[in-house]
């Protein structure tokens, strides 16, 4: 099962930023959070990962709390291309590296 | 660009009938994964390979099969297609051995049973 929560839906405005927050109260010490995201009717792509520390890409950025049991996504300004659903994850490194895909947030993106 | 390509996008087969899916990496990636997407669901991993090796998800129906000849070539086997197979299927690849590298994903195949 998966070990993240996410709200189902979130609406942004174009051009403000997009704040996707993630519960994962039961994540390990050595589990690190991903953030992956797909476009409809394409594969999912990954955005950034992180394990305590904040961490800043050109996609995005991510925060995680200092006890780690949650982490908020963001994308600083969201454009209609960003439209797709975003999926929290908690890396199981040690069986391989797969993904459990929870069920994500759907971020719409409105002009 | 590298990149993981399958083929096709689109696939129908018939109630029964045995279709192959494959995918293709230009990577040269270690691990291979299928996942299976059905409609407004999350993708969920049916398998992997491990280079050589082959992990199979305890949850995933012995209807499944995969082959990976190759490092750049993987199959995704449906023996008997049932019409709860109609789904997205993703293939996707990683380079573990070094810490934590992202999996990149294919477009899909879209898979139609009649």
């Amino acid at each position: 099962d998966a070990k993240t929560t996410q709200p189902p839906s979130m609406d942004c405005a174009e051009g403000r930023a997009a704040n996707l927050p993630c519960n994962h109260s039961t994540i390990s010490g050595n589990e690190y959070v991903y953030w992956y995201r797909q476009i409809h009717s394409q594969g999912p792509q990954y955005i950034i990962h992180g394990l305590k520390n904040n961490e800043t890409n050109e996609m995005a950025s991510l925060i995680i709390t200092e006890d780690r049991k949650s982490s908020t996504l963001i994308l600083p300004h969201a454009t209609l291309r960003d439209t797709a659903v975003y999926y929290c994850i908690v890396r199981v490194y040690n069986q391989g590296g797969k993904l459990i895909f929870g069920q994500g947030t759907e971020l719409s993106v409105k002009p | 660009d590298a990149m993981v390509i399958q083929n096709p996008r689109y696939q129908v087969t018939q109630f029964g009938k045995p279709v192959t899916l494959s995918c293709s990496q230009t990577l040269n990636h270690n691990v291979m994964y299928w996942y299976q997407q059905k409609s407004s669901q999350a993708p969920k991993l049916l398998f992997h390979y491990y280079d050589k090796d082959f992990n199979n998800e305890a949850d995933t129906p012995d209807n499944f099969q995969s082959r990976r000849p190759n490092t750049s070539f993987c199959f995704l086997d449906i023996r008997s297609p049932g019409l709860g197979d109609a789904a997205m299927y993703l293939c996707a690849t990683s380079r573990e051995g070094l810490p934590l590298n992202e999996q990149y994903f294919g477009p899909g195949t879209r898979l139609t049973v009649t």
